[in-house]
């Protein structure tokens, strides 16, 4: 069966450290893939997307993620992060275009001002 | 414009009783999804409604779970009998499929289930 493997549960950092959360996910056919934010007490939001073309993507808020087919993984980098980016970020696969999403068990980031 | 409403936003419950859990998609949105949010399992797909064809239903983990959708809008996740690991917080999603769509899917705020 598909899954979708988040490697931190937790990840502590201090304003304008650089960040990076793995992502990797077992399917070898086509997929979507994405990074969703749920703010505290917000609902999940879209940060960024990848479907085709150039494997690096850029989202919202100076995030950015890199799809490495070879190494099935899509890893969301940021290069200084805020208090503000203080969430749990969800990783999730899809296959082809269509149909439901796979999600990782998410990482929470905790920011220190 | 509108984004997917759920409602209620926190139903309490007794064990065995059942629930109706109501999604509003974005209006001409015609995909549909539920998903459950809970600690230790993350987030699991139950449901997936496209349009007319028959919902893929895949992700509900028994019998007491069901859902329908009328008018290809509002859709009601019923749980029958309900059980203390029911208790999770129940996504619901939309996306509108079709050319030049991107089959984003946008999240509802969720209605967070206690079974007691």
């Amino acid at each position: 069966a598909q899954s979708v493997s988040q490697h931190n549960h937790h990840v502590i950092l201090s304003e304008a450290a650089s960040l990076e959360l793995g992502c990797n996910y077992s399917y070898g056919g086509t997929v979507n893939l994405f990074w969703y934010v749920q703010y505290p007490g917000q609902h999940l939001q879209l940060l960024l997307k990848y479907f085709s073309g150039d494997p690096l993507v850029k989202g919202i808020k100076g995030f950015e993620a890199e799809f490495i087919k070879s190494k099935f993984s899509f890893n969301l980098r940021k290069p200084s992060v805020q208090w503000s980016d203080t969430a749990e970020y969800f990783c999730a696969v899809r296959r082809g275009s269509q149909g439901n999403l796979i999600f990782g068990k998410g990482t929470k980031l905790s920011v220190k001002p | 414009g509108a984004g997917v409403s759920q409602s209620p936003s926190n139903k309490v419950t007794e064990k065995g009783k059942d629930v109706e859990l109501r999604c509003d998609p974005i209006s001409g949105h015609t995909a549909l999804y539920w998903y459950r949010q809970s600690l230790g399992q993350g987030l699991e797909f139950l449901i997936y409604f496209q349009g007319n064809s028959a919902p893929d239903k895949s992700g509900l983990p028994s019998d007491r779970f069901s859902a329908e959708r009328t008018g290809g809008s509002v859709s009601t996740l019923t749980i029958q009998r309900t059980q203390q690991e029911d208790s999770a917080v129940y996504l619901c999603a939309s996306s509108r499929l079709g050319a030049g769509s991107s089959y984003e899917q946008y999240f509802g705020p969720g209605t967070r289930l206690t079974v007691t």
